[in-house]
């Protein structure tokens, strides 16, 4: 059974504004990562945090940033919002960043920009 | 570059099986998985396979791995109404765990 735990579970902000999105990982894992689900789409990675450091970053502008605490939950934080931030974001903890490793995700957020 | 892809809808009846196919870029993948997402949900990891598998077998699920072509398969043997999602595709991302590389879902409609 999946421990991830993402809030908030939906929110409305305009464009413009910033937002923090939460994700606490499964117990023993040190790693997680987010990703970004338009609708009808697959998920997109956008970074990935192993030990409070980013460890490996997709094709997103600087204006998506992070962290990870010392308890390995983090968070996902967007910048001056644009209506195709719209999304489904999905934070993924994974037991390390070895290959072999399996991902388990939470249940999303759901951002909607107008 | 690295692309996943998939084949966006597939409809079968009760019972029959259902067979979604993946093809993938990047040889260099350890493994590949299989993921689910029923409406409104987060991802779901049905099972996955290492590169140097060419079949897995896990209750009702067959995973099929043609490493020659980049070919990837799910099986679902007696598919239930249940089983109705969307199943994405996905391998590692310059073989690292945790960062995948997802195609863009086989939307499954089983009907009764």
């Amino acid at each position: 059974e999946t421990g991830v735990t993402q809030s908030p579970t939906h929110l409305i902000k305009t464009r413009g504004q910033q937002v923090t999105l939460r994700c606490s990982s499964q117990s023993g894992h040190n790693t997680v990562s987010w990703y970004q689900q338009a609708l009808g789409q697959g998920p997109q990675f956008i970074f990935q945090y192993y030990r409070e450091e980013e460890n490996g970053r997709g094709n997103f502008p600087p204006r998506f940033s992070g962290l990870q605490f010392p308890n390995y939950s983090s968070e996902l934080n967007v910048n001056a919002l644009e209506l195709d931030d719209s999304a489904l974001y999905l934070c993924a903890s994974s037991p390390s960043d070895r290959v072999y490793t399996e991902a388990f995700f939470g249940q999303g957020t759901r951002l909607t920009v107008v | 570059g690295e692309d996943v892809e998939q084949s966006l809808f597939l409809s079968v009846r009760e019972g029959d099986s259902s067979v979604i196919n993946c093809t993938y870029t990047d040889s260099s993948s350890t493994y590949l998985y299989w993921y689910k997402q029923e409406p409104g949900a987060g991802l779901q990891l049905l099972t996955y396979i290492f590169s140097n598998m060419d079949m897995k077998q896990d209750q009702r699920l067959t995973v099929l791995l043609n490493k020659k072509d980049k070919h990837l398969s799910l099986r679902i043997a007696d598919t239930q109404t249940g089983d109705s999602a969307i199943y994405f595709c996905a391998e590692s991302m310059n073989n690292q765990g945790g960062k995948l590389i997802f195609g863009q879902g086989t939307e499954l409609s089983v009907k009764p």
